[in-house]
């Protein structure tokens, strides 16, 4: 039963740079929700997809940008890259809103982004 | 303002000894609650969650967490830490049962936990 995954593990970027990274639910998951994790700190929630919509958004720029494809996997966009977006980008995924049950989330490892 | 507020950053124990992880929540309603375990490049492990009924509830590895409602509190304990156990630990409130907000989890900012041998 493969967990969650995300690819690349590891990226470096330039100042006002794009990036994007890439996240595969949970088997069974249809909800992928991204979290920023700075150094030293508690994950913070960016943004939660479901049914190819973003649902739910937490404090972050419109310069983070996401999206959801049929098969539930999901990508996390952020562009004009500043020092302050290198950290620990999470995904996470659960089972829908609809279920009303907090199914719990589903941790990836993460894609680890810095930004020179 | 929803909040989770871990006060210790760091914490030692010695192998064997028993170990207690505080954790106080600021929430509107009595929230979901959680703590997850991340070990160095790693991503988040649940241990354990609370949502309704017994008080005290048991979780991988031989962790348990009471939950007191009075004091808006979520501990984290182990009867006997093992080397294994060195990590960062979380502690999270989500909403509450029934709310269409799942998967906005708030998380502290950790604590972390070394184990002497």
């Amino acid at each position: 039963d493969a967990g969650v995954t995300q690819s690349p593990t590891h990226l470096i970027k330039t100042r006002g740079q794009q990036v994007t990274l890439r996240c595969s639910p949970k088997s069974g998951h249809d909800t992928v929700s991204w979290y920023q994790q700075a150094l030293g700190q508690g994950p913070q929630f960016i943004f939660q997809y479901y049914e190819e919509e973003e649902r739910q958004r937490g404090n972050f720029p419109d310069r983070f940008s996401g999206h959801q494809f049929p098969n539930y996997s999901s990508e996390l966009n952020v562009n004009a890259l500043l020092l302050g977006d290198s950290a620990l980008y999470l995904c996470a995924s659960s089972t829908g809103p609809k279920e009303r049950n907090n199914s719990p989330l589903h941790f990836g490892n993460g894609t680890r982004l810095t930004v020179t | 303002a929803q909040s989770v507020t871990q006060p210790d950053i760091h914490i030692t124990v010695s192998e064997g000894a028993s170990l207690e992880l505080r954790c106080n929540y600021s929430y509107g309603a009595t929230p979901y609650l959680f703590w997850y375990v991340q070990s160095p490049g790693q991503g988040l492990q649940l241990l354990l969650k609370y949502f309704s009924g017994d008080t005290l509830v048991q979780g991988i590895k031989g962790f348990e967490a009471e939950f007191k409602r009075s004091q808006s509190s979520f501990n984290l304990r182990k009867p006997s830490v093992h080397w294994s156990d060195a990590a960062e630990y979380f502690c999270a409130v989500g909403p509450p049962h029934g709310s269409s907000n799942t998967g906005k989890l708030i998380f502290g900012q950790g604590t972390t936990l070394q184990v002497k041998p």
